[in-house]
């Protein structure tokens, strides 16, 4: 499986950009990267996903390295509802849609 | 659109009861989830069901859980006897190539706590 690495934890100011790196330097060509996160107490919550364009929605941007290697996701006004666990998570075509998730980033934003 | 619904959302026993987990996908999709979580810890996968076929079942404690997607919809999880490390969030995902373009979705998760 295609593992990814994120820093344990990250600070934001309140209306600022959060922009939470993940490295997934043994990605595949046909390995697609996804986001999701974890606010306490729920279950993890899709945000977006991507194979190598940057895709943008109304939650957020990701932006993918040209070498696919790494990639970074940007929350573009941080409000306190947006502290939570973040996941990076590679998926591989045609295996059953399996995720790992790994431990994630924790993500406080401060007022 | 209901999202997943998973019941109860807490439970607590004592080490070598029977315990069970109830999902409810949303409408349409084929492919249910079961992870466990532990805590500081993202989901693991425990099963994946395709329909009503069990396709992935390699992490699932096969000597005292047991999962059942009867008529391809609904899902229960059973553990017995349970242990103490046992107590964790157990988490129902689902999701549907045609409709939702493989996009996980998830329940609250039922947290059990095993004394």
């Amino acid at each position: 499986d295609a593992k990814t690495t994120q820093p344990p934890s990250m600070d934001c100011a309140e209306g600022r950009a959060a922009n939470l790196p993940c490295n997934h330097s043994t990605i595949s060509g046909n390995e697609y990267v996804y986001w999701y996160r974890q606010i306490h107490s729920q279950g993890p919550q899709y945000i977006i996903h991507g194979l190598k364009n940057n895709e943008t929605n109304e939650m957020a941007s990701l932006i993918i390295t040209e070498d696919r290697k790494s990639s970074t996701l940007i929350l573009p006004h941080a409000t306190l509802r947006d502290t939570a666990v973040y996941y990076c998570i590679v998926r591989v075509v045609g295996t059953g849609n399996q995720f790992y998730f790994g431990t994630g980033t924790s993500l406080t934003v401060i007022p | 659109e209901a999202g997943v619904v998973q019941s109860p959302r807490y439970k607590i026993i004592e080490k070598k009861q029977p315990v069970a987990f109830w999902c409810n996908p949303i409408s349409g999709h084929n492919t249910l989830y079961w992870y466990l979580q532990n805590l500081g810890q993202g989901p693991e996968l425990l099963i994946r069901y395709e329909n009503e076929e069990a396709v992935d079942d390699s992490q699932l404690p096969k000597d005292r859980f047991s999962a059942e997607r009867l008529k391809g919809v609904d899902s229960t999880l059973k553990i017995q006897p349970a242990e103490l490390g046992d107590s964790a969030v157990y988490l129902c995902a689902s999701s549907s190539s045609v409709i939702a373009k493989n996009i996980q979705y998830f329940g609250a998760g039922t947290r059990l706590s095993v004394l």
